[in-house]
Protein backbone atom coordinates (compact mmCIF):
# COMPACT_ATOMS: atom_id res chain seq x y z
CA UNK A 1 0.00 0.00 0.00
CA UNK A 2 1.67 3.48 -0.75
CA UNK A 3 2.08 5.53 2.21
CA UNK A 4 3.25 9.00 3.24
CA UNK A 5 2.87 10.27 6.48
CA UNK A 6 3.87 13.46 7.49
CA UNK A 7 5.59 14.61 11.39
CA UNK A 8 7.15 17.55 13.11
CA UNK A 9 3.92 20.21 12.66
CA UNK A 10 3.74 21.60 15.76
CA UNK A 11 3.13 25.37 17.33
CA UNK A 12 5.95 27.81 17.16
CA UNK A 13 6.64 31.76 17.45
CA UNK A 14 7.36 34.08 14.76
CA UNK A 15 11.16 34.24 12.92
CA UNK A 16 11.34 30.79 14.00
CA UNK A 17 12.42 27.37 11.78
CA UNK A 18 10.55 24.33 11.54
CA UNK A 19 11.48 20.94 9.71
CA UNK A 20 8.61 18.86 8.67
CA UNK A 21 8.96 14.95 7.33
CA UNK A 22 7.50 12.97 5.00
CA UNK A 23 8.25 9.01 5.41
CA UNK A 24 6.77 7.61 2.26
CA UNK A 25 6.59 3.30 2.11
CA UNK A 26 4.80 1.07 -0.41
CA UNK A 27 6.35 2.66 -3.70
CA UNK A 28 9.76 3.67 -5.89
CA UNK A 29 10.34 6.69 -3.41
CA UNK A 30 13.36 7.37 -5.56
CA UNK A 31 11.26 7.13 -8.75
CA UNK A 32 8.67 10.08 -7.57
CA UNK A 33 8.59 13.66 -7.49
CA UNK A 34 7.06 14.61 -4.17
CA UNK A 35 5.35 17.74 -3.04
CA UNK A 36 4.07 19.97 -0.29
CA UNK A 37 1.17 21.68 -0.15
CA UNK A 38 -0.45 23.32 2.35
CA UNK A 39 -3.94 24.38 3.82
CA UNK A 40 -4.51 27.22 6.34
CA UNK A 41 -7.72 26.66 8.35
CA UNK A 42 -11.26 27.03 6.16
CA UNK A 43 -9.02 27.96 3.20
CA UNK A 44 -7.99 26.24 0.11
CA UNK A 45 -4.85 24.43 -1.22
CA UNK A 46 -1.54 26.01 -1.97
CA UNK A 47 0.96 24.23 -3.55
CA UNK A 48 4.12 25.13 -1.52
CA UNK A 49 6.69 22.77 -2.98
CA UNK A 50 8.27 20.08 -5.28
CA UNK A 51 11.12 18.02 -5.62
CA UNK A 52 12.17 16.08 -8.48
CA UNK A 53 13.07 12.20 -8.50
CA UNK A 54 16.92 12.61 -7.88
CA UNK A 55 16.39 15.63 -5.53
CA UNK A 56 18.84 17.89 -8.41
CA UNK A 57 15.74 20.13 -8.94
CA UNK A 58 13.19 21.80 -6.27
CA UNK A 59 10.80 24.50 -6.99
CA UNK A 60 8.79 27.28 -4.61
CA UNK A 61 6.06 29.52 -4.98
CA UNK A 62 7.08 33.09 -4.54
CA UNK A 63 5.09 33.29 -1.09
CA UNK A 64 7.88 30.64 0.32
CA UNK A 65 10.83 31.28 -1.59
CA UNK A 66 13.91 31.67 -0.13
CA UNK A 67 12.66 30.53 3.47
CA UNK A 68 11.62 27.22 2.68
CA UNK A 69 13.81 24.45 1.31
CA UNK A 70 12.25 20.61 0.11
CA UNK A 71 14.88 18.30 0.30
CA UNK A 72 14.35 14.09 -0.09
CA UNK A 73 16.97 11.39 0.77
CA UNK A 74 16.12 8.28 -1.66
CA UNK A 75 18.03 5.81 0.57
CA UNK A 76 15.97 6.63 4.04
CA UNK A 77 12.27 6.90 1.17
CA UNK A 78 11.95 10.00 3.52
CA UNK A 79 11.42 13.84 1.83
CA UNK A 80 11.26 16.80 4.14
CA UNK A 81 10.13 20.69 4.30
CA UNK A 82 12.67 22.78 5.93
CA UNK A 83 11.10 26.11 7.18
CA UNK A 84 12.91 29.12 7.98
CA UNK A 85 11.67 32.50 9.13
CA UNK A 86 7.68 31.08 9.87
CA UNK A 87 5.20 33.54 9.52
CA UNK A 88 1.58 33.68 10.98
CA UNK A 89 0.39 33.06 7.64
CA UNK A 90 2.40 30.10 7.27
CA UNK A 91 -0.16 28.76 9.55
CA UNK A 92 -1.45 25.37 8.18
CA UNK A 93 -1.99 21.96 7.84
CA UNK A 94 0.77 20.82 5.16
CA UNK A 95 0.52 17.61 3.73
CA UNK A 96 3.61 15.77 1.55
CA UNK A 97 1.88 14.35 -1.69
CA UNK A 98 2.50 12.70 -5.08
CA UNK A 99 0.38 13.08 -7.92
CA UNK A 100 -2.26 10.22 -6.54
CA UNK A 101 -1.36 10.12 -3.05
CA UNK A 102 -1.60 12.36 -0.17
CA UNK A 103 0.03 12.18 3.39
CA UNK A 104 -2.65 12.60 6.29
CA UNK A 105 -0.97 16.26 6.95
CA UNK A 106 0.40 17.74 9.60
CA UNK A 107 -0.33 20.99 11.47
CA UNK A 108 1.93 24.20 11.65
CA UNK A 109 0.98 26.96 13.73
CA UNK A 110 3.09 29.79 14.02
CA UNK A 111 1.81 32.22 16.80
CA UNK A 112 3.21 34.33 19.87
CA UNK B 1 1.22 33.04 -12.77
CA UNK B 2 -1.70 30.70 -14.23
CA UNK B 3 -4.81 31.48 -12.28
CA UNK B 4 -7.42 29.18 -11.84
CA UNK B 5 -10.94 30.52 -11.67
CA UNK B 6 -13.49 27.71 -10.23
CA UNK B 7 -17.41 27.86 -10.60
CA UNK B 8 -19.72 27.64 -8.58
CA UNK B 9 -17.74 28.34 -5.37
CA UNK B 10 -21.53 26.41 -3.75
CA UNK B 11 -22.97 23.72 -5.33
CA UNK B 12 -26.43 21.92 -3.68
CA UNK B 13 -27.63 19.24 -5.81
CA UNK B 14 -30.09 16.30 -5.17
CA UNK B 15 -29.10 12.53 -5.17
CA UNK B 16 -29.61 11.55 -9.17
CA UNK B 17 -28.81 15.06 -10.29
CA UNK B 18 -26.24 15.52 -12.80
CA UNK B 19 -23.64 18.00 -11.69
CA UNK B 20 -20.47 19.95 -13.92
CA UNK B 21 -18.02 21.72 -11.48
CA UNK B 22 -16.00 24.39 -13.73
CA UNK B 23 -12.33 25.33 -14.03
CA UNK B 24 -11.26 28.22 -16.39
CA UNK B 25 -6.97 28.46 -16.40
CA UNK B 26 -5.71 32.00 -17.36
CA UNK B 27 -3.84 30.75 -20.36
CA UNK B 28 -4.14 27.06 -21.90
CA UNK B 29 -2.68 24.77 -19.59
CA UNK B 30 -2.36 21.56 -22.10
CA UNK B 31 -4.82 19.27 -20.27
CA UNK B 32 -2.81 19.40 -17.42
CA UNK B 33 -5.53 19.55 -14.88
CA UNK B 34 -6.78 17.61 -12.15
CA UNK B 35 -9.65 17.02 -10.14
CA UNK B 36 -9.65 16.52 -5.96
CA UNK B 37 -12.15 15.97 -3.47
CA UNK B 38 -11.63 16.45 0.30
CA UNK B 39 -14.15 15.83 2.69
CA UNK B 40 -13.83 17.74 6.28
CA UNK B 41 -10.65 16.48 8.34
CA UNK B 42 -9.33 14.52 5.45
CA UNK B 43 -6.55 14.75 2.64
CA UNK B 44 -7.75 15.77 -0.47
CA UNK B 45 -8.22 12.40 -3.42
CA UNK B 46 -7.69 12.47 -6.58
CA UNK B 47 -10.63 12.03 -9.14
CA UNK B 48 -9.48 12.78 -12.62
CA UNK B 49 -5.66 13.56 -13.83
CA UNK B 50 -4.88 15.32 -17.00
CA UNK B 51 -8.25 16.36 -18.10
CA UNK B 52 -9.95 12.84 -18.78
CA UNK B 53 -8.53 10.23 -16.87
CA UNK B 54 -10.07 8.28 -14.11
CA UNK B 55 -8.02 7.56 -11.32
CA UNK B 56 -8.21 3.78 -10.07
CA UNK B 57 -10.73 2.93 -7.86
CA UNK B 58 -12.86 5.90 -8.47
CA UNK B 59 -16.53 5.53 -9.41
CA UNK B 60 -17.24 6.03 -13.32
CA UNK B 61 -20.09 8.57 -12.44
CA UNK B 62 -16.88 10.57 -12.30
CA UNK B 63 -15.56 12.33 -15.22
CA UNK B 64 -13.83 14.96 -16.54
CA UNK B 65 -13.15 17.37 -20.24
CA UNK B 66 -11.94 20.35 -21.82
CA UNK B 67 -9.15 21.57 -23.14
CA UNK B 68 -6.90 24.89 -23.47
CA UNK B 69 -8.02 26.81 -20.65
CA UNK B 70 -11.51 25.86 -19.99
CA UNK B 71 -12.03 22.59 -18.16
CA UNK B 72 -15.41 20.41 -16.57
CA UNK B 73 -15.91 17.77 -13.81
CA UNK B 74 -18.78 16.19 -14.31
CA UNK B 75 -20.85 13.68 -11.95
CA UNK B 76 -23.50 12.40 -13.77
CA UNK B 77 -25.64 11.25 -10.99
CA UNK B 78 -24.91 12.51 -7.72
CA UNK B 79 -24.45 10.21 -4.52
CA UNK B 80 -25.08 11.03 -0.74
CA UNK B 81 -21.40 10.60 -0.53
CA UNK B 82 -20.39 12.51 -2.89
CA UNK B 83 -20.49 15.63 -0.47
CA UNK B 84 -17.39 17.44 -0.15
CA UNK B 85 -15.25 20.20 -1.59
CA UNK B 86 -14.18 19.52 -4.76
CA UNK B 87 -10.71 21.60 -6.08
CA UNK B 88 -9.08 21.48 -9.70
CA UNK B 89 -5.25 21.83 -9.74
CA UNK B 90 -3.33 22.89 -12.95
CA UNK B 91 0.68 21.78 -13.28
CA UNK B 92 1.38 22.72 -16.63
CA UNK B 93 3.39 25.39 -15.52
CA UNK B 94 5.40 26.72 -12.41
CA UNK B 95 3.59 27.76 -9.94
CA UNK B 96 1.40 24.76 -9.66
CA UNK B 97 -1.97 26.50 -8.95
CA UNK B 98 -5.05 25.08 -7.09
CA UNK B 99 -8.84 26.42 -7.76
CA UNK B 100 -10.42 28.06 -5.06
CA UNK B 101 -12.91 25.02 -4.56
CA UNK B 102 -16.19 24.06 -5.02
CA UNK B 103 -18.38 23.06 -1.62
CA UNK B 104 -21.04 20.48 -2.95
CA UNK B 105 -23.65 19.92 -0.80
CA UNK B 106 -26.37 17.60 -1.16
CA UNK B 107 -30.02 18.46 -0.56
Amino acid sequence: EVQLVESGGGLVQPGSPLKLSCAASGFTFSSNWLNWIRQAPGKGLEWVASINPDGSSTYYPDTVKGRFVVSKDNAKNTGYLQMNNLRSEDTAMYYCALQDTWGQGVMVTVSS
Amino acid sequence: DIQMTQSPSLLSASVGDRVTINCKASQNINKYLNWYQQKLGEAPKLLIYNTNNLQTGIPSRFSGSGSGTDYTLTISSLQPEDFGTYFCFQHNSWPLTFGSGTKLEIK
